[in-house]
């Protein structure tokens, strides 16, 4: 089984920095995965991290230690339209995807 | 746009009524997922279709089912509706080692 844990709430300041971290345990592990998720909408794909390390894309950028078991998705420079939800999600054996409950971002000016 | 569809947008029903929700995936992916999205709640697996095959099963109830025809579009049946089972339903569709990318939803009101 797969058990993926986020924080539930975040804020941050409007040019500010933020992390979300997600730590996970799996029985298999083929990647993990960021979303983000407005309220009502459908998740759209941010990340994805197979290897360890730090994938850059843009002002976000996501880190995955694999012996860890913990990632973090990094939103620089933060603009009011980042407020959503970040979504972790964990793909194990068979390709299956697994989310974690999500992380509510607000960003205040 | 993803290129994942879902119809319809909205559906209102009763409890005890059954109800289909359709998915077409992007073109070229062959794996179809449901998910469901009750408020202020995460993802829910539901299950994975690959290529018509059932892939892998979530916690989906004996009432509903799913399957992935020949052209790889994607139903999901609900059925004996009840209160609890009002909920955004998202589909989504990837290929082999690609992201998930999900389609706008259908959101469900049992009333």
């Amino acid at each position: 089984g797969q058990n993926i844990d986020q924080p539930t709430e975040m804020t941050a300041t409007e040019g500010a920095i933020v992390q979300i971290n997600c730590t996970y345990q799996t029985s298999g592990f083929n990647g993990l995965f960021w979303y983000q998720q407005h309220a009502g909408e459908a998740p759209t794909f941010l990340s994805y991290n197979v290897l360890d390390g730090l994938e850059e894309k843009g002002r976000f950028s996501s880190f995955l230690s694999r012996s860890k078991g913990y990632s973090y998705l990094l939103l620089k420079e933060l603009q009011m339209k980042d407020s959503a939800s970040y979504l972790c999600a964990v793909r194990g054996a068979g390709n299956m995807l697994t989310f974690g409950g999500g992380t509510r971002l607000m960003v205040k000016p | 746009d993803s290129g994942v569809t879902q119809t319809p947008k909205h559906l209102i029903t009763a409890t005890g009524q059954r109800v289909t929700l359709r998915c077409s995936p992007r073109s070229g992916d062959l794996s179809v997922y449901w998910y469901q999205q009750s408020l202020d709640q995460g993802l829910q697996f539901l299950i994975q279709y690959y290529n018509g095959e059932e892939r892998a099963k979530g916690n989906i109830l004996e009432r509903f089912s799913a399957q992935q025809f020949p052209d790889l579009h994607s139903e999901l049946n609900l059925s004996s509706l009840e209160l609890g089972d009002s909920a955004l339903y998202f589909c989504a569709s990837s290929s082999p080692n690609s992201p998930l990318h999900f389609g706008n939803g259908t959101r469900l009101t049992v009333t």
